[in-house]
């Protein structure tokens, strides 16, 4: 059985610049979630998605954007970066809906100077 | 407002030592609660998910009580070791409208050898 994967691993990018991070979920997972960690909080839901569809959005503005597949993998996309979209970014899959257990893939590092 | 606090940030113990982590959530109205460890610059390992309707559960070492009338979840860790050093998060998913899973700033652990 496959873990949850995320790519890149790291990415720095410059303010006013758009980001792509990627996420395959779970094998058998059909709901995927993202969030935001900074630096020494816990993290911050964006959004999830089921069965390709949005299904729940955190207090994020609609710069942040994101897609499901039919494969159950998914990206989030953030458009014109600001300096505080620096973050550790975290996908989490799940089966059946989000009330199960979620499980988490290692993250993106995003920096944004 | 749907909370989970954690104190203290982190705490030192040595190694050996029976240990309890508190976490505190703000509404009784929950579907579970799952506490994560995260080592430094990495994603969230899922230790245990305790549904609504269970008191406890047990993983090895580690067990976790659930008391949602008061609002409170303890992790005990049993004869810790060093290894066991790593920041430990408490998660509430919450029941209703736009229901999504929230966490607390985490407690950092130093397992002193």
């Amino acid at each position: 059985e496959t873990g949850v994967t995320q790519s890149p691993t790291h990415l720095i990018k410059t303010r006013g610049q758009q980001v792509t991070l990627r996420c395959s979920s779970q094998s058998g997972h059909n709901t995927v979630s993202w969030y935001q960690q900074a630096l020494g909080q816990g993290p911050q839901f964006i959004f999830q998605y089921y069965r390709e569809e949005e299904n729940g959005r955190g207090n994020f503005p609609p710069r942040f954007s994101g897609l499901q597949f039919p494969n159950y993998s998914s990206e989030l996309n953030v458009n014109a970066l600001e300096l505080d979209d620096s973050a550790l970014y975290l996908c989490a899959s799940s089966l059946q809906g989000i009330h199960h257990e979620q499980y988490f893939g290692p993250g993106t590092r995003l920096t944004v100077t | 407002k749907q909370e989970v606090t954690q104190i203290p940030a982190a705490l030192s113990v040595p190694e050996g030592e029976n240990l309890v982590l508190n976490c505190s959530f703000t509404d009784s109205a929950i579907y579970n609660l799952q506490w994560f460890r995260q080592d430094p610059g990495k994603g969230l390992t899922s230790l245990l998910l305790i549904q609504s309707s269970q008191r406890e559960q047990t993983s090895g070492r580690l067990n976790a009580s659930l008391d949602k009338s008061s609002g409170r979840s303890t992790l005990y860790i049993a004869a810790s070791q060093p290894g066991d050093s790593a920041t430990y998060l408490c998660a509430v998913f919450y029941t209703g409208a736009n229901s999504k899973l929230t966490f607390g700033k985490g407690i950092t652990l130093s397992v002193r050898p």
